[in-house]
């Protein structure tokens, strides 16, 4: 639909648990990010990469890791989540970091945490 | 907190209406942009805006940018049902690297 796919895309966990989320970017793009939208609260940025290297890193908690081994795939691993952690995860991509660069949604994983 | 913030949060209105939202920011801004939401989607780019430009249009889309009030509009004419989504300003700060900061959405139904 948008060039830019994640899999999966409903996800149920319990806390113990360790799963990853893919995703996978199809329109030649540079950089890649994660964001994490919950309910009533602004989507908030997670992680940014740029050419498979991270250049931001939103005081994310360490439970949650990510790995971009080349310039089309960007993964999340999960490790012992919250309830509070429980949201639509969302992957984008876009031609730079620049501001001006428009960025190219996935249709989100949405993740319950039990 | 330097997110964008907009106005109204819901908005209802009939099919063939026009819809107005409103997003109003901090800081100085290099660009702003605004993104549509299907419910339980990804984000859809629509139109970016510099901070230069007052006003661009886009098919049914008007997007304005009034950088001395620090606000920016987007009205969609004669609104359909297929336009009932959330819809999202996303501004870039020169000093936060130009990253995107999004606000937290105006939901809009349009009923038929």
């Amino acid at each position: 639909e948008t060039g830019v796919t994640q899999t999966p895309r409903h996800l149920v966990m319990g806390m113990t648990n360790k799963k990853s989320l893919k995703c996978e970017q199809h329109l030649g793009h540079n950089a890649m990010y994660w964001y994490k939208q919950s309910a009533k609260k602004p989507l908030e940025l997670m992680f940014v990469y740029s050419l498979e290297e991270r250049v931001e890193n939103n005081s994310v908690p360490s439970r949650f890791s990510p790995e971009c081994p080349n310039s089309s795939h960007l993964f999340l691993h999960l490790h012992t989540l919250q309830p509070e952690d429980s949201a639509l995860y969302l992957c984008a991509s876009s031609q730079g970091v620049r501001g001006t660069d428009t960025q190219y949604f996935g249709p989100g994983t949405r993740l319950t945490v039990l | 907190s330097q997110q964008g913030e907009e106005d109204p949060q819901a908005l209802s209105i009939q099919e063939g209406e026009n819809a107005t939202m409103n997003c109003s920011y901090k800081t100085s801004i290099n660009n702003l942009q605004w993104y549509r939401q299907n419910s339980g989607r990804g984000l859809v780019h629509l139109i970016l805006i510099r901070s230069n430009e007052r006003e661009k249009h886009s098919g049914r889309l008007r997007v304005t940018l009034d950088t001395s009030k620090k606000s920016s509009s987007l009205l969609i004419t004669a609104s359909r049902a297929a336009d009932t989504a959330s819809y999202f300003c996303a501004t870039s700060y020169v000093e936060y690297g130009n990253k995107l900061v999004f606000g937290a959405g105006t939901i809009l139904r349009v009923k038929s």
